[in-house]
């Protein structure tokens, strides 16, 4: 079955980068899209960009555009998402979600926090 | 971007009881509608499709409609187990999409 399994929770402080990984299994890597969500506590959820794995094009919500990045190693099946100069506002549960439209399959979240 | 609009904010219903959640589109989106089902501490599910297809081994109690800008997530018949948060998400942009700001279900 399509799983995507998530690094575990990162304590950060503001200004530091984090690095949260996204393993594919179940399924062909290189063939579906992955996006990147976030939420924070309470809130709502708050689309961050997208990854094509197989030719490494991505597409960041303007929120964004400067501060993430996102990657792949489609030797381990793996996705990446890379959040830089972290603020207390960006303290969420981050996670990967498999297909461009309908996002079909999730990771369980990845827990930041921001704190000093 | 686009903006979902998404209403009640919450609502309170009793077991059986019928429970409707509108999410209107600031543009028109055609049918490029989803909607989720997120359980506390858990990941979204994808329960609705371009507007009214049911994704497989989704109860046939939950459905939607519409087109356009505006449109309906159903439960036809409220269980306990569907105490959750219902996110409506556009994608008429493909790569642009955009969540309403959720509808929280609770049991009266």
């Amino acid at each position: 079955q399509v799983q995507l399994v998530q690094s575990g929770a990162e304590v950060k402080k503001p200004g530091a980068s984090v690095k949260v990984s996204c393993k594919a299994s179940g399924y062909t890597f290189t063939s579906y899209d992955i996006n990147w969500v976030r939420q924070a506590t309470g809130q709502g959820l708050e689309w961050m960009g997208w990854m094509n794995p197989n030719s490494g094009n991505t597409g960041y919500a303007q929120k964004f555009q400067g501060r993430v990045t996102m990657t792949r190693n489609t030797s381990i099946s793996t996705a990446y998402m890379e959040l830089s100069s972290l603020r207390s506002e960006d303290t969420a549960v981050y996670y990967c979600a498999r297909d461009l439209g309908g996002m079909t399959s999730w990771g369980q979240g990845t827990l930041v926090t921001v704190s000093s | 971007d686009i903006q979902m609009t998404q209403s009640p904010s919450s609502l309170s219903a009793s077991v059986g009881d019928r429970v409707t959640i509108t999410c209107q589109a600031s543009q028109d989106i055609s049918n490029y509608l989803n909607w989720y089902q997120q359980k506390p501490g858990k990941a979204p599910k994808l329960l609705i499709y371009d507007a009214s297809n049911l994704e497989t081994g989704v109860p046939s109690r939950f459905s939607g409609s519409g087109s356009g800008t505006d449109f309906t997530f159903t439960i036809s018949s409220l269980q306990p187990e569907d105490i959750a948060t219902y996110y409506c998400q556009q994608y008429d942009n493909l790569l642009r999409p955009t969540f309403g700001g959720g509808t929280k279900v609770e049991i009266k």
